[in-house]
């Protein structure tokens, strides 16, 4: 049982738009600050977004990131069958004095 | 270029114990909480461990907590995770990441080690 709460599984048609979202409590997003992590099948988690809405240099900015309290959203448009992963969202929280992670959302580009 | 080489995953026995050490490149490792995190063959991740940059501060999640030891020689741009006491749950890619300054996210990986516990 993950700390943030991520549905299992979303899927849209390539061009369309997809979000996910990422739900925890004032101890971890309502305090801290969200990042979210693409994993492509058999490779290492690679960052899309940190501090809740910024992106690093080469993520296209089909990828956006917004957080509102104690819940965050990832939206991704003109979906990609490369697209296709798992994504996670990750933060700080206080009372567990640990990093924690969603439980994964499995994108699929139908 | 930022690079993670992570060395050290094994088959080892329940109760056996195991070091990875990861090797950094690519930037000022001193300067730089590192992090890692682990992901049981078809699971989610799973945050371990993180230590500060001069090694001053250490968290763990607790389920290694007492049983695995983070820490770092900033001489050789290393990063290293004794484990102690391992136990079947515990298998796992292990990855070493560096932190992006003010904890805002984790913004390199290493390509991961597999550590394998069973009899």
């Amino acid at each position: 049982q993950s700390v943030l709460t991520q549905p299992p599984s979303v899927s849209a048609a390539p061009g369309q738009k997809v979000t996910i979202s990422c739900s925890g409590s004032s101890s971890n997003i309502g305090n801290s600050y969200v990042s979210w992590y693409q994993q492509l099948p058999g490779t290492a988690p690679k960052l899309l977004i940190y501090d809740n809405n910024k992106r690093p240099s080469g993520i296209p900015d089909r990828f956006s990131g917004s957080k509102s309290g104690t819940s965050a959203t990832l939206g991704i448009t003109g979906l990609q069958t490369g697209d296709e992963a798992d994504y996670y969202c990750g933060t700080w929280d206080s009372s567990l004095s640990a990093w924690v992670f969603g439980g994964g959302t499995k994108l699929t580009v139908l | 270029e930022v690079q993670l080489v992570e060395s050290g995953g094994v088959v080892v026995q329940p109760g056996g114990s195991l070091r990875l050490s990861c090797a950094a490149s690519g930037f000022t490792f001193g300067d730089y909480t590192m992090h890692w995190v682990r992901q049981a063959p078809g699971k989610g991740l799973e945050w371990v461990s993180l230590i500060s940059w001069d090694g001053g501060t250490t968290y763990y999640a607790d389920s290694v907590g007492g049983r695995f030891t983070i820490s770092r020689d900033n001489s050789k741009n290393s990063l290293y995770l004794q484990m102690n006491s391992l136990r079947t749950e515990d298998t796992a890619f292990y990855y070493c990441a560096k932190d992006i300054p003010g904890w805002v996210g984790i913004d390199c990986w290493g390509q991961g080690t597999l550590v394998t516990v069973s009899s």
